[in-house]
């Protein structure tokens, strides 16, 4: 079974640029998450969606981050403009329907250095 | 709001047992998590425990969860060199909604 998709793996920018990651979840799995993950801490969770639509955005800097899940499979997640504390790794993770499965699977990550 | 605090560090020695720890404030979760993450890579389940349970037990390793003081534990068996990575601790709400995660502690296993 293929696991859960990112890329790209690494990206730098200057501060201001627009930068676009992108996560391909398990086949069947309804639910995708994307977490930030700031160095020495834990996994922060921006966004959650249910299939096409979203479920816990509160944590989500909306003046400048964006997500999107089209067709409740591949999700895209947006920054624009980035600044310096953006840097961090964003992690995808994907599971099954709540009611079936808590466990969450995680991509490998895309390492963002804003500079 | 919610929080989930760890220890930062643990160095054990191969084959000793291993026990990394876990307090958190939110008396309504409902799930509690171990993951562990290697270098450069996601995090992976390793086990889980619902919160109307006190210990769980998966070949190698043992939850202990005390509800009253908000307070989990895992317990490494056997810590092999292979062990060696950082484990964080995660609480979520009934549904798997609101997943919160401690910032991990590291693991040294030292042969």
């Amino acid at each position: 079974e293929a696991g859960v998709a990112q890329s790209p793996r690494y990206k730098i920018i200057e501060k201001r640029q627009s930068v676009a990651f992108w996560c391909n979840p398990i086949s069947g799995h309804a639910t995708l998450y994307w977490y930030q993950q700031i160095l020495g801490q834990g996994p922060k969770l921006l966004i959650q969606f249910q299939n096409n639509g979203v479920v816990d955005d509160s944590q989500l800097p909306k003046d400048r981050f964006s997500a999107e899940r089209l067709k409740g499979v591949d999700s895209t997640l947006k920054i624009q403009p980035a600044k310096l504390e953006d840097s961090a790794v964003y992690l995808c993770a994907s599971s099954l329907e709540p009611i079936i499965s808590y466990e969450q699977y995680f991509g490998p990550g895309t390492r963002l250095t804003v500079t | 709001g919610e929080d989930v605090e760890q220890s930062l560090f643990l160095s054990v020695r191969e084959g000793d047992s291993s026990v990394i720890n876990c307090t958190y404030t939110d008396s309504s979760s409902t799930y509690l998590y171990w993951y562990k993450q290697e270098p450069g890579a996601g995090l992976q389940l390793l086990t889980y425990i619902f919160s109307n349970m006190d210990m769980k037990q998966d070949q190698r390793l043992t939850v202990l969860l005390n509800k009253k003081d908000k307070h989990l534990s895992l317990r490494i068996a056997d810590t092999q060199t292979g062990d060696s990575a950082i484990y964080f601790c995660a609480e979520s709400d009934t549904g798997g909604f609101k997943t919160i995660f401690g910032a991990g502690t590291r693991l040294f296993v030292k042969a």
